[in-house]
């Protein structure tokens, strides 16, 4: 198994601030043959499902706020939100599809500070 | 608009059975897999297996395996994940997820709910 590690497991920054999440995988997720990495991020706000934020690693889903951002390559990974804002408060998961057993991280909770 | 809708609550009693399912709408259902994923209280998300409508090709998470059964009805675009002997320790909420490589498009959620 591909094992995803994340940092921290809880964070509070202000309104207005940098958030900055990692992630690394056990091994890497980049596929050599067309360059992408296997890696998404997911938001979940309490009582809701995971929403799709980051895929390929630094791509945004359509409608997501350019103030989320994803970053990094083969095992190491950050998801950053350039100004934070209240309704970011939320748990966010680091996801690797490289392999189909599809493992996340443990999750880092994001608070205001 | 892509959705999945899975079905209502359950509250059930260890031993037994019980089949939950999740609807597509608003995209091919065949085209992409579909899987599932548990996130028991206040935990993360696990995911458990997977299955391809078109053929029922299904995978699962070793963690998983022999534990439960997915299932599909192509034909009224839905997917299925049942237990045939629930333990306390299934007490968690079931998502389906639409697999895009990604899941790009995820269940509301059904809470399972285990207890004698």
């Amino acid at each position: 198994d591909i094992v995803m590690t994340q940092s921290p497991d809880s964070l509070a920054v202000s309104l207005g601030e940098r958030a900055t999440i990692n992630c690394k995988s056990s091994q890497s997720v980049l596929y050599s043959s067309n360059n992408k990495n296997y890696l998404a991020w997911y938001q979940q706000k309490p009582g809701q499902p995971p929403k799709l934020l980051i895929y390929w690693a630094s791509t945004r889903q359509s409608g997501v706020p350019d103030r989320f951002s994803g970053s990094g390559s083969g095992t190491d990974f950050t998801l950053t939100i350039s100004s934070l804002q209240a309704e970011d408060v939320a748990v966010y998961y680091c996801q690797q599809y490289y392999n189909t057993l599809y493992t996340f991280g443990q999750g880092t909770k994001l608070e205001i500070k | 608009e892509v959705q999945l809708v899975q079905s209502g609550a359950e509250v059930k009693k260890p031993g037994e059975s019980l089949k939950i399912s999740c609807k597509g709408s608003g995209y091919s259902f065949t085209s992409n897999w579909i899987a599932w994923v548990r996130q028991k209280p206040g935990k993360g998300l696990e995911w458990m297996g997977i299955i391809y409508p078109t053929d029922s090709d299904t995978r699962y998470s070793p963690s998983f395996q022999g534990q439960v059964t997915i299932s599909v009805d192509k034909s009224i675009n839905t997917a299925y994940l049942q237990w045939s002997s629930l333990k306390a320790s299934d007490t968690a909420m079931y998502y389906c997820a639409r697999e895009n490589y990604y899941f790009d498009s995820w269940g509301q959620g059904t809470l399972v709910t285990i207890s004698s």
